[in-house]
């Protein structure tokens, strides 16, 4: 069955670079989230979309934008990058319509790495 | 706002040893509940789901019951094996602004030894 894909894997940039991670969520779903998952850290919300809106906004720094294109993938843009940027950014998807108890189906990351 | 409060880790047991990773909530509302397993190098999976009070979700050997009096879903199983050696999450789903946002727990390593 077709995954949530996320690229590049791993991305290696200087601070002060900017930074865009791309994420494929499952056929037919209608909502993407991203997370940024520090070091020993858990996962933190940063923004969603639904049907190509955004819809809601974690903590997402005013240095990053997010958007969902046409054919429903996503892409988070970094900009102004700090090392404390360094973490696993996370892309998930679900289908909103079936309510609460949708799961989401989480990529494998982007391992983001300022230097 | 919600939040999920897990055990911390590493919790190292040996092989077919009786593993608990405790979880509590707090939400505003009536959440879905939800373990994650990750392991080294990959994204979250589901492990396993309880949408209402009282269910049972269970998976791979994994249980896990979802009890709204004690606010906690705590994850057991009854004899681990090396391979389930992974960081676990709990985490919850409850609607905000129209959506449904998971919120996870810091997570809690497992290592498990022959």
């Amino acid at each position: 069955a077709a995954g949530v894909i996320q690229s590049p894997r791993h991305l290696i940039k200087e601070k002060r670079e900017t930074a865009t991670l791309k994420c494929y969520p499952i056929p037919r779903h209608d909502t993407v989230y991203w997370y940024q998952q520090g070091p020993g850290q858990d996962p933190q919300f940063l923004i969603s979309f639904y049907e190509k809106m955004q819809s809601d906004k974690g903590s997402i720094p005013d240095r990053f934008s997010a958007q969902q294109f046409s054919d429903y993938h996503s892409e988070l843009n970094m900009s102004s990058l700090e090392l404390g940027d360094s973490a696993l950014y996370f892309c998930a998807s679900s289908f909103s319509d079936r309510g609460l108890g949708t799961e989401a189906f989480f990529g494998q990351g982007t391992r983001l790495t300022v230097v | 706002g919600d939040s999920v409060t897990q055990m911390e880790g590493p919790v190292t047991l040996s092989e077919e040893a009786f593993l608990t990773i405790n979880c509590t909530y707090t939400a505003t509302g009536y959440p879905s509940l939800f373990w994650y397993v990750q392991y080294p190098g990959e994204g979250l999976q589901l492990l396993l789901k309880a949408t209402k009070a009282d269910d049972k979700g269970s998976n791979k050997g994994f249980e896990a019951t979802y009890r709204k009096e004690t606010t906690s879903f705590h994850l057991e199983k009854g004899s681990v094996q090396v391979s389930d050696s992974a960081v676990y999450f709990c985490a919850l789903s409850d609607q905000t602004g129209g959506s449904y946002i998971p919120t996870f727990g810091r997570g809690t390593s497992l290592i498990v030894h022959p």
